[in-house]
């Protein structure tokens, strides 16, 4: 059963606590992406992860960093959460970066930064 | 520059049809995917397109000209259920990411 798991599902922060958003799948897929999702603007890519280690920033990468020590498990961190980071954020896997490669999305953590 | 152009709301009739138009702009083309989101949910991917002309898939159809820079998503027989909102995304200039539209929110009512 393919899938992708996001933890925590609902979380509120106070502005400069540090925030870890995890996320993990069951399809050995070596890409692995965050997206942050805003009304009006869309999905907009923070970090794409090529496999263990292979890290390259996305389109909105300040503010946040990532780390993946095990091909399953992606984890997005924020260091000092500003109120402008509360947003829907979502994890995605694909087998590879290949034209046709479907993306499949987690469920969403709800952030708000207070 | 590179983006994605859609309409923000779509309104139809249960047993109809809704048509969602996108336009794109990119540095070359990588093919274009259709992703359906429902409210409160994940984007669940419905459709890859790359070559021009319609693509019959029976509830979604695609249609891509490439040389428009245009594509829509065309959903027959419309129920209640296919309320959603309908992501059309593009591969990046380098190929390495999808670059999403905003997404049009097609509601059907009774």
């Amino acid at each position: 059963d393919m899938k992708v798991t996001q933890m925590p599902r609902y979380l509120i922060k106070r502005m400069g606590e540090n925030v870890l958003l995890e996320c993990g799948q069951d399809m050995s897929h070596e890409t692995m992406y965050w997206y942050r999702q805003d009304p009006g603007l869309g999905l907009q890519l923070i970090y794409i992860s090529y496999d263990v280690d292979s890290n390259s920033e996305g389109d909105i990468p300040k503010g946040y960093r990532v780390s993946r020590k095990k091909r399953e498990h992606f984890s997005l961190i924020l260091d000092s959460a500003k109120t402008n980071q509360t947003s829907v954020y979502f994890c995605a896997s694909s087998i590879g970066t290949g034209v046709q490669d479907t993306q499949y999305f987690g469920p969403g953590t709800r952030l708000l930064v207070l | 520059g590179q983006g994605v152009e859609q309409p923000d709301n779509l309104m139809s009739v249960e047993g109809t049809f809704a048509r969602v138009n996108c336009t794109y702009s990119t540095s070359g083309f990588n093919g274009l995917s259709w992703y359906q989101q429902r409210e409160g949910h994940a984007p669940v991917f419905l459709s890859y397109v790359v070559l021009d002309g319609l693509k019959d898939s029976g509830h979604f159809s695609t249609f891509l000209s490439r040389s428009n820079g245009y594509s829509y998503l065309l959903l027959t027989e419309l129920q209640i259920k296919d309320s959603a909102s309908y992501l059309c995304a593009v591969r990046d200039q380098g190929g390495r990411a999808l670059i999403f539209g905003t997404g049009t929110t097609v509601s059907v009512s009774p």
